[in-house]
Formats: C-alpha cells, sequence, structure tokens
C-alpha cells in the first residue's frame, strides 16, 4: 500500500485561501468516505482537523474545509492566518482494516 | 479530558526488542467502543500507521508491517502496548499512540509522542 500523494508545498499570503490536493487510488480514496487531515506545527503533536471528508472536529475553525472528487481529496483553507503554517497530512481508509497517510504539505503564510 | 502517554526506553540496540506501553487516563479502554493505534514518524519525515487493537484485543496492522509488529492490551491496567522485532536505524522515529474516534483512522486523541532511536 503506497502512502498517498501530496504536493510538498503550498503557500498564500494573510486572508488568502489555499488548497491542498490529496492523491489515492480506486481502493482507498476513491472507495471510501473515510478521508482525514492533520495539521502538525514543529516539534508538536498531529491534531485531527477533518474526518469523514468533510467533518470537523469540535474547536476546529470552520476556515478549514474537506472535500472530495474520485481518487483525490482536498484540504481548503480560507482566510490564511499566520498559526495555519505547518505540515498537513491526509489519510484515508483502504480496506480491510488498513489505512495510508499521504507524504505531507507544507504550508507556508508568506 | 483523554490523555495518552507513551512510555519505554528512548535507545534500542539494533537487532534487539522494542517495546512501548501507552497509558490511558480520563477514559476507560474496557468500556469503549473505539480501537487505539499507533503510529511513528521517523524525524524530518511523514507519518505511518502501524496498527490498531480493540479492547477485546482484536488487532490490525498495516500489511507492509505486519510481520514484525505486535501490539496487545491490557484492560486492568488501562494500556496498550506495541513491540517490535529486530530493529534496524530504519526504526529510528517518534512513535505516537492515538485513539481511533470513527474505527476508520481518524486519530483524535494523540500521545506526546516518544522518540525511539535505534544505534
Amino acid at each position: 500500500q503506497s502512502a498517498l500523494t501530496q504536493p510538498p508545498s503550498a503557500s498564500g499570503s494573510p486572508g488568502q485561501s489555499v488548497t491542498i490536493s490529496c492523491t489515492g487510488t480506486s481502493s482507498d480514496i476513491d472507495n471510501f468516505n473515510y478521508v482525514s487531515w492533520y495539521q502538525q506545527h514543529p516539534g508538536k503533536v498531529p491534531k485531527l482537523m477533518i474526518y469523514e471528508v468533510t467533518k470537523r472536529p469540535s474547536g476546529v475553525p470552520d476556515r478549514f474545509s474537506g472535500s472530495k472528487s474520485g481518487n483525490t481529496a482536498s484540504l481548503t483553507v480560507s482566510g490564511l492566518q499566520a498559526e495555519d503554517e505547518a505540515d498537513y497530512y491526509c489519510s484515508s481508509y483502504a480496506g480491510r482494516n488498513n489505512y495510508v497517510f499521504g507524504t505531507g504539505t507544507k504550508v507556508t503564510v508568506l | 479530558q483523554l490523555h495518552l502517554q507513551e512510555s519505554g526506553p528512548g535507545l534500542v540496540k539494533p537487532s534487539e526488542t522494542l517495546s512501548l506501553t501507552c497509558t490511558v487516563s480520563g477514559g476507560s479502554i474496557k468500556r469503549s467502543t473505539y480501537y487505539w493505534g499507533w503510529i511513528r514518524q521517523p524525524p524530518g519525515k511523514g507519518l505511518e500507521w502501524i496498527g490498531s487493537i480493540f479492547n477485546s484485543g482484536s488487532t490490525y496492522y498495516s500489511p507492509s508491517l505486519k510481520s514484525r509488529f505486535t501490539i496487545s492490551v491490557d484492560t486492568s491496567k488501562n494500556q496498550f502496548s506495541l513491540e517490535l522485532n529486530s530493529v534496524t536505524a530504519a526504526d529510528t522515529a517518534f512513535y505516537y499512540c492515538a485513539r481511533d474516534a470513527d474505527s476508520s483512522g481518524s486519530f483524535d486523541f494523540w500521545g506526546q509522542g516518544t522518540l525511539v532511536i535505534v544505534s
């Protein structure tokens, strides 16, 4: 099971939006609505930002939104803020009790 | 508030066995309907799911890592554990324990992580 593919980096100015893609296959993203997104600041623990493609855990700002089309999931951060600068990882259920993470994207706020 | 804490040696010699324990507080593994998982992250690299366990002892593992890892649970101590045999330098990583919120890989509570160096 290969890691999901994410762009290594993405950036945007404060107030703008940035969208991160996460590409999988017909065996994972395309076949299940179990895509999650995590935010990880340097030296910190990953934090769940989105689950089941579009749902936000309590406390996560609604500036963060998730979507999916075919075998590609996306995370959009609207109204970028300085504290959004972090690494972001997607993950997906891949069937047969198997999960796979993405390669990670470093988001820079310009 | 749920709290998870990893414990174990920070340094392991090559070919030896790595053993880590995750202690859960603020909630009961025995009475929960969640799976509990282990994830690792080599320094400066991405996340890798290792495996997960239910309070019954039912486990599932990453197909690419399955043969080397063993996950177990001790509900009387509210702990679950990870064992990895025949470690190599490639197993050097931060090891995290976490709760799987919806039994589909959405980990909502994480331990602080423990760095294990194989050397």
